[in-house]
């Protein structure tokens, strides 16, 4: 089976230049999440989905990050304008449904520099 | 949100046994009990998760202290393949709370 998918691995970008992140889940898993995770830190939740309806998006910069589910199946997480402090790992990942009941599978990520 | 302690880093020799200790004093009777990993350059990784009772899966083990303020979470022979940070993360059964909160973790480093 298919774990979930990011795209790109890495990314590097000029300040102010707009960048997109891409997530195909796990099939079947109706809960998707975005998390930031710092250097030396633990992911931290952006956004969380299920099926098409993000339902907490209270961490989520809203000035500059935006986020969309088409279709209750991939995601897209996008920046624009990109800031030196945005340098980070992307992570996504997805569950069956959310609740403490069911375990999260995450992607790769993608490692984003700002320069 | 339950708070959790964690030993900042262990050590292990390959193919012992390692105990992995996780306080939640402050644990829900609807948190479930979560672990993860993440090896270095990787996403973090599900290793399992329990409610009251004690759990096996082919990673690992999971005991839950019958008051349920603790859990320890047991490799049964570390490989140099389980050096990672190891997070405890207690998440509430319900869906509309269904979120991660990573902590700093315990960073386990295998010694061959």
């Amino acid at each position: 089976e298919a774990g979930v998918v990011q795209s790109p691995r890495y990314k590097i970008i000029e300040k102010k230049q707009p960048v997109a992140f891409w997530c195909n889940p796990i099939s079947g898993h109706n809960t998707l999440y975005w998390y930031l995770q710092n250097l030396g830190q633990g992911p931290e939740l952006l956004i969380r989905y299920e099926n098409e309806e993000a339902v907490d998006d209270s961490q989520l910069p809203k000035d500059r990050f935006s986020a969309e589910r088409l279709k209750g199946v991939d995601s897209t997480l996008k920046i624009q304008p990109a800031e030196l402090g945005d340098s980070a790992v992307y992570l996504c990942a997805s569950s069956l449904a959310g609740g403490g009941g069911y375990e999260q599978y995450f992607g790769p990520g993608t490692r984003l520099t700002v320069t | 949100d339950a708070k959790t302690t964690q030993p900042n880093s262990m050590e292990s020799n390959e193919e012992e046994p390692v105990h992995l200790p996780c306080n939640h004093s402050t644990i829900s009777g609807t948190d479930y009990i979560h672990w993860y990993r993440q090896l270095p350059s990787q996403g973090p990784e599900y290793v399992i998760h329990g409610l009251t009772s004690n759990v096996n899966n082919r990673m690992a083990s999971l005991a839950i202290a019958e008051d349920r303020k603790s859990s320890t979470l047991i490799l049964h022979r570390a490989t140099l393949r389980d050096a990672a940070v190891y997070y405890c993360i207690p998440m509430n059964y319900g869906g509309s709370q269904g979120n991660l909160i990573f902590g700093k973790g315990t960073k386990l480093s295998v010694k061959p």
